[in-house]
């Protein structure tokens, strides 16, 4: 089975600043799928963005960003020039190729101060 | 475009009642899944059907939880009887490709 860890219980972010999100995870599968999604409060997941673990290069959508390090099974994501909006519970996924079934960790409670 | 429906929003049941939730997913999405989200924690997957099909359901508490998926639209999961344990938020998602699953509002179960 997959584990996903995700290390830190709560972030608090500046509006217009930076903030990494950090994620681990444990698998013997070589091709894969890495997931982050985002819960408001309302409850609703949203997908942020998507990394295919044959490809080397970090997957970017618009201010987020991933920092996928194969080898040591990790998997960050960066959000950039964080809005309000950007409040919310971010959580780390993982999927095995073919499988469609998401494993997903604890969650990140990201708040973003105005 | 629709996204997934589900209802209700919030139910709330005393121990040992019976419990049923409704999704509707998007329009053409061939399978459907089923996550329970306990408090403070991320989703796990309770069943996943591929039309009518339910293709994964080891992690249904099948003594307790059914689901059905008739005419490989919209579902129903059951919970009879329900648990104190129960009470959490009950997902329901679609897919086509299966690597982009959109997801519902959830109902939030609270058992007395």
């Amino acid at each position: 089975a997959q584990t996903v860890t995700q290390s830190q219980p709560e972030m608090s972010v500046q509006e217009a600043e930076t903030v990494t999100l950090s994620c681990t995870y444990d698998t013997s599968e070589n091709n894969y799928y890495l997931f982050w999604y985002k819960q408001p409060p309302s409850r609703q997941m949203i997908l942020v963005i998507r990394q295919e673990a044959y490809k080397q290069q970090n997957a970017t959508e618009n201010r987020f960003s991933v920092n996928f390090q194969k080898a040591a099974k990790s998997f960050s994501l960066k959000i950039s020039d964080s809005q309000l909006g950007d409040t919310a519970m971010y959580f780390c996924a993982f999927m095995k190729l073919n499988d469609y079934k998401l494993s997903f960790g604890a969650g990140t409670t990201v708040t973003v101060r105005a | 475009e629709a996204g997934v429906v589900q209802s209700p929003r919030y139910k709330i049941i005393e121990k040992k009642q019976p419990v049923a939730f409704w999704c509707n997913p998007i329009s053409g999405h061939n399978t459907l899944y089923w996550y329970l989200q306990n408090l403070g924690q991320g989703p796990e997957l309770l069943i996943r059907y591929e039309n009518e099909e339910a293709v994964d359901d080891s992690q249904l508490p099948k003594d307790r939880f059914s689901a059905e998926r008739l005419k490989g639209v919209d579902s129903t999961l059951k919970i009879q009887p329900a648990e104190l344990g129960d009470s959490a938020v009950y997902l329901c998602a679609s897919s086509s490709s299966g690597l982009k699953q959109f997801f519902g509002p959830g109902t939030r179960l609270t058992v007395l």
